[in-house]
């Protein structure tokens, strides 16, 4: 399995600001996603990020609000634009396995929006 | 409706009991399934894949009912280190959909 570094691990940001998230894998991954979830919830997938293009975004998200970076095969950022306490959630990074099928997390960033 | 059911319990058992997961899931083209364990304030980890034949690994039995679309997960002789939340996932053509997850707590 995948090793899956994210930093930070928590932050507390200012309504308006942003957040980068980044993370890291210690192999070369084709897929690679970012999550959300919120306290009590389960995990929302906000988009694929693609290596050399844009990232697919999910119904409910879009580019302006959630940009995503993917410069290489086993690095990703994910920004949280112009934060709203709503934004307050657990952001985690995620890639499939070797095998196609299985998917692995990393630790996650817990957002605490002011 | 969602995509992926589950029962979010909690489930409070005696270590040793047997306890059974549910999950249903809507999209007949679902192709693979798994459990995954979250503990409280961690990632989700792969527990363990679903076969169509059913499989198990140690005290844990997953079941498919690809008629039904159902799934199911038994663990026989609870421990203390089962409490977490159990999530229900299901690859439909490679889009992951995860259930909301069931809470067990195993008591002394």
């Amino acid at each position: 399995s995948a090793v899956i570094s994210q930093k930070p691990s928590r932050d507390i940001c200012q309504r308006g600001t942003s957040l980068t998230i980044q993370c890291q894998v210690d192999s070369q991954v084709t897929m690679m996603f970012w999550y959300r979830q919120q306290p009590g919830q389960s995990l929302t997938l906000i988009a694929t990020a693609n290596q050399g293009s844009e990232a697919t975004y999910e119904s409910g998200f879009v580019i302006d609000k959630f940009p995503i970076s993917r410069p290489n095969l086993t690095f990703s950022t994910l920004t949280v634009s112009n934060l709203s306490p709503e934004d307050s959630s657990i952001y985690l990074c995620s890639v499939r396995g070797a095998g196609g099928n299985e998917q692995f997390f990393g630790p996650g960033t817990r957002l605490t929006v002011l | 409706r969602k995509e992926v059911e589950q029962d979010p319990g909690p489930f409070n058992v005696p270590e040793g009991a047997t306890v059974a997961f549910n999950c249903t899931y809507s999209n007949s083209a679902s192709q693979s399934f798994f459990w995954y364990r979250q503990d409280c304030r961690k990632e989700p980890k792969l527990l363990m894949s679903v076969y169509s034949s059913g499989n198990e690994d140690g005290r844990f039995t997953a079941q498919l009912n690809r008629a039904s679309q159902y799934i199911s997960l038994l663990i026989r002789d609870s421990k203390l280190s089962d409490s977490a939340t159990y999530l229900c996932v299901v690859n439909r053509g490679g889009d992951m959909r995860f259930g909301a997850g069931t809470r067990l707590t195993v008591k002394p």
